[in-house]
């Protein structure tokens, strides 16, 4: 059965400090892979997708996220966080859209 | 680009009462609608798939009495939660797939946040 892991539940970084939040996934095959974004009250926002590729996938906001199948991850990253990206994410697993349990990220000024 | 629309944003009813949520996809077709509950700073939980012109397979756990939902066209679902209690009280979330574009995700509605009194 397909699932995700979000190991982090919170992280805390001061802006323009570099983030990464981790994703796993248990799944048979290749996943398709989601990274969304979702302020308080507030629905979703895709960052980024992979299905297939380069393993190297861009996002909106200056997000990133590599594919590593060797470790089962689908990490995401930022080079530099700004305040506005304070908000809860998810990873997501397989097109019936499996969520991970969400990692809140605080930035501190 | 696509767009899901979830009316209402907000609704606060009392206990025992019924309350519709409509999804409707804007501006493409959706074979497929998802609905997701998600509980305050709790990720979101896949409550069922609804299909066009046929019944919503529903997910382990989630009463499909209670949670009605149909699918009678290609640009609209409807969730239904019946006699509604405050332990329903949740934001609901629906998601739907874009016919055309088979390997492109989701699109998601806005949610609605349900209060029961």
């Amino acid at each position: 059965a397909q699932s995700v892991t979000q190991p982090d539940i919170h992280i805390t970084v001061s802006e323009g400090a570099s983030l990464e939040l981790r994703c796993n996934y248990s799944y048979g095959a290749t996943p398709y892979l989601f990274w969304y974004v979702q302020s308080p009250g507030q629905g979703l926002q895709l960052l980024l997708k992979y299905f297939s590729g380069d393993t190297l996938v861009q996002g909106i906001k200056g997000f990133e996220a590599e594919f590593k199948r060797s470790q089962s991850s689908f990490n995401l990253r930022k080079p530099s966080v700004h305040w506005s990206d304070a908000a809860e994410y998810f990873c997501a697993v397989g097109r019936d859209m499996r969520f991970g349990a969400g990692t809140r990220l605080t930035v501190k000024p | 680009g696509a767009v899901v629309s979830q009316h209402p944003s907000r609704v606060i009813c009392k206990s025992g009462t019924s309350v519709k949520i409509e999804c409707r996809s804007l501006d493409f077709q959706a074979t497929t609608m998802f609905w997701y509950r998600q509980f305050p700073k709790k990720s979101l939980m896949l409550m069922a798939t609804s299909n066009e012109g046929s019944k919503a397979t529903y997910e382990q756990g989630v009463e499909k009495d209670k949670f009605l939902i149909n699918h009678a066209s290609l640009t609209l679902s409807t969730l239904t939660v019946t006699s509604a209690h405050p332990e329903d009280s949740s934001f609901y979330i629906c998601s739907a797939r874009d016919l055309r574009r088979g390997n492109q995700p989701q699109h998601f509605g806005d949610g609605t946040r349900l209060s029961i009194l």
